[in-house]
This record gives structure tokens, sequence and C-alpha cells, in this order.
């Protein structure tokens, strides 16, 4: 089975703060993907990632940046947390491009409360 | 800009009826399709691809209709555990899926 881990399920920020939310995957998947999922706006894409050191925006990247130095990890930072950014993230994977877009996994998420 | 839609519900039906929702897309050069489920406060999870033939999976149909661009799905025989939000998913260009915002079902005994 695929499994899409993230580093925390529920985490508390003060405004101004840098956060790191990590999410790893253990299936050698190519894509990786960070969502933010709000009542009423259904889920977002921040970026994705389709190889190690590769990004691209997705509809949302303001006030967010990724990082993925090794190809199970992608890391999503917020440099300077504000409040319009609490939210629940998700972390998903999927395999390469290769066929057209396949199914995504998806990580429990992170529930982070900026205060 | 609303690239994929769908009726937020919440559909509530008796356990063993027979409930069908739509999606519409906008992108015609769209390629790929799903329909994911999310139960509350949980991730969501693929329930199934949907083909230009329709397929089905059990008490599950899904209907693609590129003509119209929208999708469907039906199920019969609700069940209790049917309960949940059922996610419209559209292929964007490259790897990047565009979500629909969910259509809540409700099942009661």
């Amino acid at each position: 089975d695929v499994k899409v881990t993230q580093s925390s399920r529920y985490l508390v920020k003060r405004t101004g703060e840098k956060v790191f939310l990590e999410c790893v995957q253990d299936m050698d998947h190519e894509n990786m993907f960070w969502y933010r999922q709000d009542p009423g706006l259904g889920l977002r894409l921040i970026y994705f990632s389709y190889d190690v050191k590769m990004k691209e925006k997705g509809d949302i990247p303001e006030g967010y940046s990724v990082s993925r130095e090794k190809k199970e990890r992608f890391s999503l930072i917020l440099e300077s947390a504000s409040t319009n950014q609490t939210s629940m993230y998700l972390c998903a994977s999927s395999l390469g491009l290769a066929g057209g877009p396949r199914e995504q996994f998806f990580g429990p998420g992170t529930r982070l409360t900026v205060l | 800009r609303k690239e994929v839609e769908q009726d937020p519900g919440p559909f509530n039906v008796p356990e063993g009826a027979t409930v069908a929702f739509n999606c519409t897309y906008s992108n015609s050069a769209s390629q790929s399709f799903f329909w994911y489920r999310q139960d509350c406060r949980k991730e969501p999870k693929l329930l199934m691809s949907v083909y230009s033939s329709g397929n089905e999976d059990g008490r599950f149909t899904a209907q693609l209709n590129r003509a119209s661009q929208y999708i469907s799905l039906l199920i019969r025989d609700s069940k209790l555990s049917d309960s949940a939000t059922y996610l419209c998913v559209v292929n964007q260009a490259g790897t990047a899926l565009i979500f629909g915002k969910g259509t809540t079902l409700s099942v009661s005994s």
C-alpha cells in the first residue's frame, strides 16, 4: 500500500513564525503535491513537483515556498505565517506523467492554526 | 474561474436508495476524470476512475459525456457507510488535477 505521511496532524503557530510542513512518501512516486482545503473552497493546489529539485506553482502559491531535495520528501514552507493561512494542508503523491495523470494518494493532513 | 462544478448538496437519502451526482467541467481538452471520496476529517481517496465508455464497480457507476462536458456518479442500494463527500476530479495540463468542491451525501436508516 502507498503510504504518505505528514509530520504533524495538528500545529499551532503564531503570526510571523516560519513554518515547515513535511511530507514523505514510500512508493518512489515522481510527483508530489501540496494542497490546502478550506470550507466552501475545496482543495486548492499550492505547489507541485514532478522531480527532485523541480517545482511548479499551483493556483495559490503566494506566501508559500517548497523544497524537494530527495524524491520521497516534499516540504511546504510558510516564510512568515499569517492568520489567513490557517487551514488543512494535504500532501499527495502520484506516479509520473507517462500514460497520463495518475491517481493521487493523500497523506492524513495537517491542521494548521495561526494565531 | 469555475473549472469543475458540483452541487454541494447535502443529499439526504434513506438506506437502499439510488442517488446520482453530476459534475460539469469547463476545459474541453481534459482527458482524465475521477471520483474521490472524502470522509469527515479524513483525506480524499480514489473511489473510481471514469472511462469514456462508462464503468461500474459494484454499486457504483460512473459515466462521462464529453459532448456536454459532464461526469456522473450513480450509487445504488445506498449504505450508511456511503455517507461522505464525493469529489469530482478532472485533469489539467500536465500532472495537475482540478478538484471540485464536493457533494455531501448523508444516508440514514
